[in-house]
Parts: structure tokens; C-alpha cells; sequence
């Protein structure tokens, strides 16, 4: 089955700097990556997703790369603000709508004043 | 107000007794699912449904039963099987052609 490797598991960066995260996929098969930010006691919510036929997507300070070739993808912040601290997650799914997404270990992300 | 409702929000057991954990979704979603978030481990799998009277086993279902008798509700119970209950359980849903997956709030078991 799928598995997915993401890296680093905690983060520091300064106000205003940016963030990388990264994460690696096994299954050449899957198509439709997407990124959810987990807040302190609360549930992961979509932030942003790429699906294969795309390299790179953006949305104001966050974007994501796809490498298919590499099977990685990455997130990243700019412009990071104290909002930005949480815990981000990878994930990855064979075909849009396909019921199971495997996610990676996570990232907790804390962004220093 | 739409959403996706699970309760309650801690919930403490003794050891070798059933508990269900509760999903509600008034987002008239098909798909729901049942996810395990350990430290260090991301969330794992349990049990998925894509539409009601039918559901299947995720990646770690042993100790684990649920039910999907209504589109809204999507139950979990982890019985006496389950060997390292505590832990913090993610209900989701997701709307059928659709790739965005909607979580609850999360409930943190604690077995005693």
C-alpha cells in the first residue's frame, strides 16, 4: 500500500520567514495530494491540494509543488505569521474522490515572534 | 450551521469496557470516516463508509465495530479487543465526487 514520509517533524521559524515542508510518496499510482493544518484541540482542515496534472499551485501565502517524477511534494509559507503555528499534514490518494487518503506523521509548525 | 459533530469531546473508560464515540454530519455527505491520531503516528485508517448499510475496513479495524444505519451517523465503538484504546479518534465526511474531507472536533479517549 501507499506510504507517505514527511519531513521535518517540528519546525521553528521566525516571523516573517518562510516554511518548507516536505513529503515523499511510494505509489506512483496516486494522483491527489492535498495539505490539512491542525489547530491545538481541533480537527484538520484543508488548506490547499494538487493533483497530478499540475506541478505547483498557489493560493496568497501558501503553495504547494509537485515532483512525479521524485514523488515528492512540498508546502510552503511565506511570509509566516503566529496564526501559521499548528500542525500540518500530508497526504496523498489514488484517483479524485478515491475514499482512502494516507497521511503523513505530521509537522508542528511554531512560528517565534 | 453545517458541520460535522462528534461527541463528546473527552471521553475516560475503565479498561475492558465498550465505548461508542459518536459522528453527526448535517453536510448531507455520502462518505464518512473513522481516523486514529497517535503522537508521531499522523492518522491512521479505521473503518470507512460510502453509503449507509455499508461500510469497510481500514487500516487498523481490529478492536473496532461500526455502523452506518442513517446518512448522518456513523458510530464508533472500540470494545475490550482493542489493545491500546487511548488515543485521540477523527471523524470525517466527505461529499461523493468531491475530494475535500471535512473533520469533526475529535474526541480523546483515555482508558484508566
Amino acid at each position: 500500500g501507499e506510504n507517505v514520509e514527511q519531513h521535518p517533524s517540528t519546525l521553528s521559524v521566525q516571523e516573517g520567514d518562510s516554511a518548507v515542508i516536505k513529503c515523499t510518496y511510494s505509489d506512483s499510482a496516486s494522483n491527489y495530494f492535498p495539505w490539512y493544518k491542525q489547530e491545538l484541540g481541533k480537527g484538520p482542515q484543508l488548506i490547499i491540494d494538487i493533483r497530478s496534472n499540475v506541478g505547483e499551485k498557489k493560493d496568497q501565502r501558501i503553495a504547494v509543488t509537485l515532483n512525479k517524477t521524485a514523488k515528492h511534494f512540498s508546502l510552503h509559507i511565506t511570509e509566516t505569521q503566529p496564526e501559521d503555528s499548528a500542525v500540518y499534514f500530508c497526504a496523498a490518494s489514488k484517483g479524485f474522490g478515491n475514499e482512502k487518503l494516507t497521511f503523513g506523521t505530521g509537522t508542528r509548525l511554531t512560528i517565534i515572534p | 450551521d453545517g458541520g460535522i459533530t462528534q461527541s463528546p469531546k473527552y471521553l475516560f473508560r475503565k479498561e475492558g469496557q465498550n465505548v461508542t464515540l459518536s459522528c453527526e454530519q448535517n453536510l448531507n455527505h455520502d462518505a464518512m470516516y473513522w481516523y486514529r491520531q497517535d503522537p508521531g503516528q499522523g492518522l491512521r485508517l479505521i473503518y470507512y463508509s460510502q453509503i449507509v448499510n455499508d461500510f469497510q475496513k481500514g487500516d487498523i479495524a481490529e478492536g473496532y465495530s461500526v455502523s452506518r444505519e442513517k446518512k448522518e451517523s456513523f458510530p464508533l465503538t472500540v470494545t475490550s479487543a482493542q489493545k491500546n484504546p487511548t488515543a485521540f479518534y477523527l471523524c470525517a465526511s466527505r461529499l461523493q465526487g468531491s475530494t475535500e474531507a471535512f473533520f469533526g472536533q475529535g474526541t480523546r479517549l483515555t482508558v484508566v
